[in-house]
């Protein structure tokens, strides 16, 4: 399929263990977003790439959430040291490059922290 | 700061009712606005857009959305509701030119058939 690409589906794994998660974008889309969604909760904006400019990074919660985008392709967020709080799905999103272009969504990872 | 207020978190209508889901946002300058659909087991897609143009935007599904710029809105209509229609609804916006989008907290609707 030709559309965004998320894994694992599921993560279980216990608190202070570091976790990564991958998006695979659709082909040619140079802006990549990356969202968290707890329980009965909206999206929340983490951070964005967009082509080769400096991502913007202003929604990462703390220094133990990082991610990392090679060219305008796979893009990684890593959580260090976990905690419960993380706990919630964390939705990967891409697009092409107008900022009023829509953005296609992956199915997310269920994140859940023991 | 930008944010995105939807008024209502649960709608439960019967089929036929008409739907309008309040959105209002807080950013001074231009914005692009977006409806989206998370049908249930589904991933989020989008319904609607504004960024210039005619105020009154026409999605998918017979849904309709328009933009009061005084009233910095984007309510988000349909005449009348199918049981398909059930699903939760995000109404987002970022700064034109910007990617830093910015989502309401969603409303979860539910038709009755």
């Amino acid at each position: 399929g030709a559309g965004v690409s998320q894994s694992p589906s599921n993560k279980v794994t216990e608190k202070g263990k570091d976790v990564e998660l991958r998006c695979d974008p659709i082909s040619g889309h140079t802006a990549l977003y990356w969202y968290r969604q707890r329980l009965g909760q909206g999206l929340e904006f983490l951070i964005y790439f967009q082509g080769n400019s400096a991502p913007d990074k202003s929604g990462l919660p703390s220094d133990r959430f990082s991610a990392e985008r090679t060219g305008e392709s796979v893009s990684t967020l890593t959580i260090q040291r976990t905690q419960q709080e993380d706990s919630a799905v964390y939705l990967c999103a891409s697009s092409i490059q107008d900022s009023n272009q829509p953005q296609h969504f992956g199915d997310g990872t269920r994140l859940s922290i023991l | 700061a930008q944010s995105v207020s939807q008024h209502n978190h649960h709608v439960i209508l019967s089929e036929a009712a008409s739907l309008e889901l309040g959105c209002n946002y807080s950013y001074g300058g231009t914005v692009n606005l977006f409806w989206y659909v998370q049908y249930p087991g589904q991933h989020l897609q989008l319904l609607l857009k504004y960024f210039s143009g005619d105020p009154l935007v026409k999605g998918i599904k017979g849904f309709e959305a328009e933009f009061i710029k005084s009233k910095f809105s984007f309510n988000l209509r349909k005449p009348s509701v199918q049981w398909s229609d059930t699903a939760e609804y995000f109404c987002a916006v970022n700064a034109s030119g910007g990617f830093k989008t910015i989502f309401g907290a969603g409303t979860r609707l539910f038709v009755k058939a």
